[in-house]
């Protein structure tokens, strides 16, 4: 099955830096990959997504680029703010898993003020 | 749009009980997820219903059930509960069976086993 290595497990960045997250996967038939926040006591949010046939996808100060070569994907985000503290979760789903998401364990975004 | 419902928030039982927790879907939606989200580990995919029918489940025990009412909500029920099953179980619904399809995550039920 599907397995989704996430790095690092946690960032702590100053307000304004740049954050990144990388994921990679081992289902080269894997073609959807949902990046989700989740803030403390509540359940995962979408925040960006990706599908095979596009490399790269930007939405406002968050972006996702995809390297289906390489098997990875990572998520980029600008001038940080404290209230993108939280955890993120990467996944990735493929034909053969029923399109049933495989998570990464988590990284903890810390973003000093 | 309301969006995906889970109660209760939070259930306190003991070992050997059973744990009933709900989930009401976006409406439209007819695919419910279950996750299990243990501390410091990632979402562990439980069981998908769609259509009313079990259509997938993860690697976890039998004691772990449920079903999908024609309503699409869904029940997960946990028997014989143990310690290690004290987690936030996440339920996740989405529209499209079949097709990558964003899954829309509830609040979760923090389940506490003592």
């Amino acid at each position: 099955g599907e397995n989704v290595e996430q790095h690092p497990s946690t960032l702590s960045v100053q307000e304004g830096d740049s954050a990144v997250i990388k994921c990679t996967y081992s289902d080269s038939a894997s073609n959807y990959f949902p990046w989700y926040k989740q803030e403390l006591g509540k359940g995962p949010q979408l925040i960006i997504d990706i599908r095979s046939n596009v490399g790269e996808k930007k939405d406002q100060r968050i972006a996702v680029t995809l390297n289906k070569t390489a098997k990875h994907f990572s998520l980029h985000i600008t001038e940080t703010q404290p209230e993108d503290s939280a955890v993120y979760f990467c996944a990735a789903s493929s034909p053969g898993g029923s399109y049933i998401p495989t998570f990464g364990r988590g990284t903890s975004l810390i973003v000093h003020p | 749009e309301a969006g995906v419902t889970q109660s209760p928030t939070h259930l306190i039982k003991t070992r050997g009980q059973q744990a009933t927790l709900r989930c009401s879907p976006i409406s439209g939606h007819t695919s419910v997820y279950w996750y299990q989200q243990a501390l410091g580990l990632g979402l562990q995919f439980l069981l998908w219903y769609d259509e009313g029918e079990e259509r997938n489940r993860g690697n976890f025990p039998p004691r772990f059930s449920g079903r999908q009412f024609p309503n699409y909500s869904s029940e997960l029920n946990v028997n014989a509960l143990e310690l290690e099953d004290s987690a936030l179980y996440l339920c996740a619904s989405s529209v499209e069976r079949g097709a990558p399809s964003t899954q829309f995550f509830g609040p979760g039920t923090r389940l506490t086993v003592l």
